[in-house]
């Protein structure tokens, strides 16, 4: 079955370190994105890349990293600089029908 | 350039009818729906592209309306496997559904037996 892939689906952080979350999809889609869950905030465009080696930031992407070296993947680097990692990440990609999701890792800091 | 949804929250009882609105300042190319249950990943419903177009998933359906900005989605005859969050995103790019999407804050939907 195709679909992407999230891990861990839980992640503790200490202070002052930095964490990886894993995105992998075998959609065969092009694109693919990071977004950023808070309470009552929606959902929140941290990076997206539409193709291999090349990727955009989003609206709040300060403190994080990202890399898509290979189609199917696309990590998410949580750094020591973001000051509230604290919430729920989701994976996706997307074609012209739509977006998938992956189902979410929760980061919280420790 | 996020999309306004309203309202915020809906509760309902099961049965009853509901909309939900998805108003943009921006001109719009497509809309799309989702539903999020608590916890969980968000779950496609339905892209809609400019020209008023309506489309339908079960006893769900939505519509473009072009000249105001805004989608609706509607909710007809709620059962209890609707409750959830319920985001639009739309995209401005001129001929594509690809590319970013600009997320609304959510509505957030409960339905009562």
């Amino acid at each position: 079955d195709g679909g992407i892939t999230q891990s861990p689906k839980y992640l503790f952080r200490k202070e002052g370190q930095n964490v990886t979350l894993s995105c992998e999809q075998n959609l065969n889609h092009d694109a693919m994105y990071w977004y950023r869950q808070d309470p009552g905030q929606g959902l929140r465009l941290i990076y997206y890349s539409q193709i291999v080696n090349d990727f955009q930031k989003g609206d709040i992407a300060e403190g994080y990293s990202v890399s898509r070296e290979k189609k199917e993947s696309f990590p998410l680097t949580v750094t020591s600089a973001q000051k509230n990692p604290t919430a729920f990440y989701l994976c996706a990609s997307s074609n012209s029908y739509g977006y998938t999701f992956g189902s979410g890792t929760r980061l919280t800091v420790v | 350039q996020q999309p306004v949804q309203s309202p915020q929250a809906v509760i309902l009882r099961e049965g009853e009818d509901a909309v939900i609105n998805c108003s943009s300042s921006k001109a719009l190319y497509s809309v799309h729906w989702y539903r999020q249950k608590h916890g969980e990943a968000p779950v496609f419903l339905m892209i809609l592209l400019k020209g008023g177009e309506q489309k339908g998933h079960e006893k769900i359906s939505a519509s473009f309306n072009e000249k105001k900005q805004q989608s609706s989605l509607y909710l007809t005859a709620s059962q209890l496997s609707y409750s959830g969050t319920y985001f639009c995103g739309a995209t401005a790019d001129r001929g594509s559904t690809l590319g970013r999407l600009y997320f609304g804050r959510g509505t957030q939907l409960t339905v009562w037996p």
